[in-house]
């Protein structure tokens, strides 16, 4: 059990706008920088949003990521169907002294 | 180019053990933090062990403590995870990971393995 809470999905027609929620603690989000991964079906994971807003060179600009007190956002916008993906929220969290992953979002383009 | 493979999963039987391993290349292992992720089949990512690049500091999630053991050994660029008392809840695809550097603001894991599949089934 998770204690990171994300929907379990989201869609959006293409071009469409669409955000991701992940909610938190004062022992996680609320202490700490909150990672985004995004998730082919039969791949790795890989590195989407890191330090809560910075997007690692490759990712493009449609991908953005928001944090405020003990939640945090990624925001698609221009959805393509190349993002149809499992992403999940991470963040270290103080009392668990563990790395805690959210509990994922379906994006689904329709 | 950064690599991290991941080896050794395979079936086996509840109770038993297993040893994975990730090999690195392309960058320098030994100033690294390292984890190992699991991920059950259709289910989430899952955080299971952190070591330190020198080994000093380990954490491990609650669900693996005093079953699994993670290791480096920076002389061969290797990472390990020690799988004992395996149960069918383990069963899943298991991932190296790296830290992107050290202290706080570092913990974007930046390069992961392909996985390795583990299955415990009697």
């Amino acid at each position: 059990q998770s204690v990171l809470t994300q929907p379990p999905s989201v869609s959006g027609t293409p071009g469409q706008r669409v955000t991701i929620s992940c909610s938190g603690s004062s022992s996680n989000i609320g202490s700490d920088y909150v990672y985004w991964y995004q998730q082919v079906p039969g791949a790795a994971p890989k590195l989407l949003i890191y330090r809560s807003n910075q997007r690692p060179s490759g990712v493009p600009d449609r991908f953005s990521g928001s944090k405020s007190a003990t939640s945090a956002s990624l925001a698609i916008r221009g959805l393509r169907s190349e993002d149809e993906a499992d992403y999940y929220c991470a963040t270290w969290d103080d009392s668990l002294s563990a790395y805690v992953f959210g509990t994922g979002t379906r994006v689904t383009v329709l | 180019e950064v690599q991290l493979v991941e080896s050794g999963g395979g079936l086996v039987q509840p109770g038993g053990s297993l040893r994975l391993s990730c090999a690195a290349s392309g960058f320098t292992f030994s100033s690294y933090i390292m984890n190992w992720v699991r991920q059950a089949p259709g289910k989430g990512l899952e955080w299971l062990s952190y070591i330190s690049s020198s080994s000093k500091t380990i954490y491990s999630a609650d669900s693996v403590k005093g079953r699994f053991t993670i290791s480096r050994d920076n002389a061969k660029n290797s990472l390990y995870l020690q799988m004992n008392s395996l149960r069918d809840d383990d069963t899943a695809v298991y991932y190296c990971a790296r830290f992107s550097g050290s202290g706080t603001s570092y913990r974007d894991l930046d390069y992961w393995g392909q996985g390795t599949l583990v299955i415990v089934s009697s």
